[in-house]
């Protein structure tokens, strides 16, 4: 079972750019959350999603989007980056009755 | 709001000795609470969970307390070792969707041999 994986591992961007970043859920598992985690802080959620539809939203400006393929894998968009946007992101997946989160590696966005 | 905090943000223990790690929640209709480790380079990993309506919940060599009426959570580790040395984030959910916790701001456990 290869967990949850994401790509890339890293990523430099200019600001104004925009950016994508991928993630495939843990084996058996149909929902997807993204986290953004600045540096010494903790996690931040951002959006979940669940058959392909958008469920649960924090507390992040419209150019964060994201989407969800039927084969459950999922995509965070990010529109005109800003430096306060460099922060590791995190993709966590769970099961159906999303009482367990399991998190891959992140991918660290660096904004210039 | 709501909001998850922990009360020191880093602890040092010796190899062996227990540590404990201290979390303050504010939300009282929080239903659900887990503690996760970090390790430099790689995602939070589950250790523990507890319920609101249980005030304590024993696993492998870990523990975790909830005190409801001061809205408090805490994190035992027993006999510390040196692979414990992580950050440890202690998140808190309304209902059990796991995956929209609101984390705290994390505890760097170092372990001295």
């Amino acid at each position: 079972d290869a967990g949850v994986t994401q790509s890339p591992t890293h990523l430099i961007k200019t600001r104004g750019q925009q950016v994508t970043l991928r993630c495939s859920p843990k084996s058996g598992h149909d929902t997807v959350s993204w986290y953004q985690q600045a540096l010494g802080q903790g996690p931040q959620f951002i959006f979940q999603y669940y058959e392909e539809e958008e469920r649960q939203r924090g507390n992040f400006p419209d150019r964060f989007s994201g989407h969800q393929f039927p084969n459950y894998s999922s995509e965070l968009n990010v529109n005109a980056l800003l430096l306060g946007d460099s922060a590791l992101y995190l993709c966590a997946s769970s099961g159906r009755d999303r009482v367990r989160a399991f998190f891959g590696q992140g991918t660290r966005l660096t904004v210039v | 709001g709501e909001s998850v905090g922990l009360h020191l943000p880093t602890l040092s223990v010796q190899e062996g000795d227990n540590s404990i790690i201290n979390c303050a929640y504010s939300n009282s209709a929080s239903d659900y609470f887990i503690w996760y480790k970090q390790e430099s380079g790689k995602g939070p990993q589950f250790i523990i969970d507890i319920r609101s309506n249980m005030d304590k919940r024993q696993g492998q060599r870990v523990t975790v307390l909830l005190n409801k009426t001061v809205k408090h959570l805490s994190l035992q580790i027993a006999a510390t070792q040196p692979g414990d040395s992580a950050v440890y984030f202690c998140a808190e959910n309304l209902g059990t969707n796991a995956g929209k916790s609101t984390f705290g701001d994390g505890t760097t456990l170092t372990v001295k041999p």
